[in-house]
């Protein structure tokens, strides 16, 4: 069955640190990953995704993932942290059952400190 | 471009009374939508997903039902709302491809008193 971890519940760094947010999956075939980004109140803001080739992906804002398939993992990364960076990440893996269907983590809030 | 919209953006209702949540969709034909809840300090569960108008796939048993008039609107409802059914709706589109990405909409937060 498919599942995502997602680790650490609550992140704080510093304005300027690097960041990286954990999430390990389970998934039974090749694995076609995804990381979300959810302001409070707001719905989630694709930031990157895996689906095949290169196994370093960038995204938006400055983010980067990295598909490593013999630790089941898709860390997100990001060198300088901003405040504006602060909020929820969920990591998400698919295909599932049925139309496209996603699994998600349980999120990591991110919160930065000025 | 494509968009995607939900309303209302919040509700409050009453134990009891009936739910209707509405999501459309702008910018692209015959979509799979998706309705996903998301519970204080959990992920995103999917409740159901479409492919096609008339056509509902129930994730979970619940106190919900989906409905998909037509091919770019999804309609979330219940009949007699639960406490447990308070919490953060999100819809989400994506092509019919096998292997696509979903774009979410604003989400509406429901609260049940």
């Amino acid at each position: 069955a498919q599942s995502v971890t997602q680790p650490d519940i609550h992140i704080t760094v510093s304005e300027g640190a690097s960041l990286e947010l954990r999430c390990n999956y389970s998934y039974g075939a090749t694995p076609y990953l995804f990381w979300y980004v959810q302001s409070p109140g707001q719905g989630l803001q694709l930031l990157l995704k895996y689906f095949s080739g290169d196994t370093l992906v960038q995204g938006i804002k400055g983010f980067e993932a990295e598909f490593k398939r013999s630790q089941s993992s898709f860390n997100l990364r990001k060198p300088s942290v901003h405040w504006s960076d602060a909020a929820e990440y969920f990591c998400a893996v698919g295909p599932g059952t049925g139309a496209n269907n996603l699994f998600f983590g349980t999120g990591t809030r991110l919160t930065v400190i000025p | 471009s494509q968009t995607i919209h939900q309303w209302p953006a919040t509700l409050v209702q009453p134990v009891g009374s009936p739910l209707s949540l509405e999501c459309t969709v702008e910018g692209t034909s015959n979509p799979n939508l998706y309705w996903y809840r998301q519970a204080a300090g959990r992920g995103l569960q999917l409740l159901f997903y479409s492919v096609g108008i008339g056509q509902i796939s129930s994730e979970v048993p619940q106190n919900l039902s989906a409905s998909r008039p037509q091919d770019r609107q999804f309609i979330l409802s219940s009949k007699k709302l639960l406490l447990s059914d308070s919490g953060f709706y999100l819809c989400a589109w994506s092509s019919g491809r096998v292997v696509d990405t979903q774009y979410f909409g604003p989400g509406t937060r429901l609260t049940v008193l």
